[in-house]
């Protein structure tokens, strides 16, 4: 198992509320991304990190928005989730200039349920 | 833009034969890495096999073993001695160097292991 966690597993919420999906690495990994993946479905990057105070948006557009403060720690917050938002998140870290550079770790996702 | 493509959305094997799984993908880059992912029902996505694109021996990893066809930008994955835990999503991935170190996903393929 890799060393990257999220929190929560699981999470129901109603229409309007700010939310925050937490990931952390403890491999000391530069690289940080958020996918969003419906059941079954392809991944969509909607957001990266090159490393600390550096994030882009993915290729999906999302309204979310996240922060990369410290190495280890990269959240993702909704300020107001619709049910469109429902569906599952998942980060991953990777590092580059190492034996294994760009193997991509990936956390166990995040399910949310916005109703 | 890359492009990857999966055109086996769902495959079926008897346990101990073997499978094939397929994957194109666009790009005028030169330098890049393929890789194959694995996600097990409920579970983490993990990394099957991965190719750098310079290399032209094909990559094995135990059972898992690619035909990486460079020219015609092909990359499949063959599975070897298929076994019921191999039961999961597979997806394709690109990574170029262009600086970006965003990975592209195919839409994957449901593999099903039958006893």
């Amino acid at each position: 198992e890799a060393d990257i966690y999220q929190t929560p597993r699981y999470l129901v919420i109603g229409t309007g509320k700010k939310i925050t999906l937490e990931c952390s690495q403890t491999m000391g990994h530069d690289k940080m991304y958020w996918y969003q993946q419906d059941p079954g479905m392809e991944l969509h990057l909607i957001h990266y990190s090159y490393g600390v105070n550096s994030t882009e948006k993915g290729d999906l557009s999302s309204e979310s928005t996240v922060s990369r403060i410290r190495t280890e720690h990269f959240p993702l917050t909704l300020e107001s989730a619709r049910p469109s938002h429902t569906s599952q998140y998942l980060c991953a870290s990777s590092e580059s200039g190492s034996i294994r550079s760009y193997e991509q770790y990936f956390g166990p996702g995040t399910r949310l349920t916005v109703t | 833009a890359q492009t990857v493509t999966q055109s086996q959305p769902e495959m079926s094997v008897q346990e101990a034969e073997t499978v094939t799984l397929s994957c194109t993908y666009d790009t005028s880059e030169s330098n890049y890495y393929l890789f194959w992912y694995k996600q097990p029902p409920s579970r983490q996505m993990i990394l099957v096999i991965r190719q750098e694109a310079y290399k032209q021996q094909n990559a094995t990893e135990n059972r898992f073993s690619v035909n990486f066809q460079k020219a015609a930008k092909s990359f499949s994955l063959k599975i070897s001695d298929s076994q019921l835990g191999d039961t999961a999503m597979y997806f394709c991935a690109f990574m170029n160097f262009s600086g970006t170190y965003k990975y592209i996903f195919g839409t994957g393929t449901r593999l099903k292991v039958l006893a």
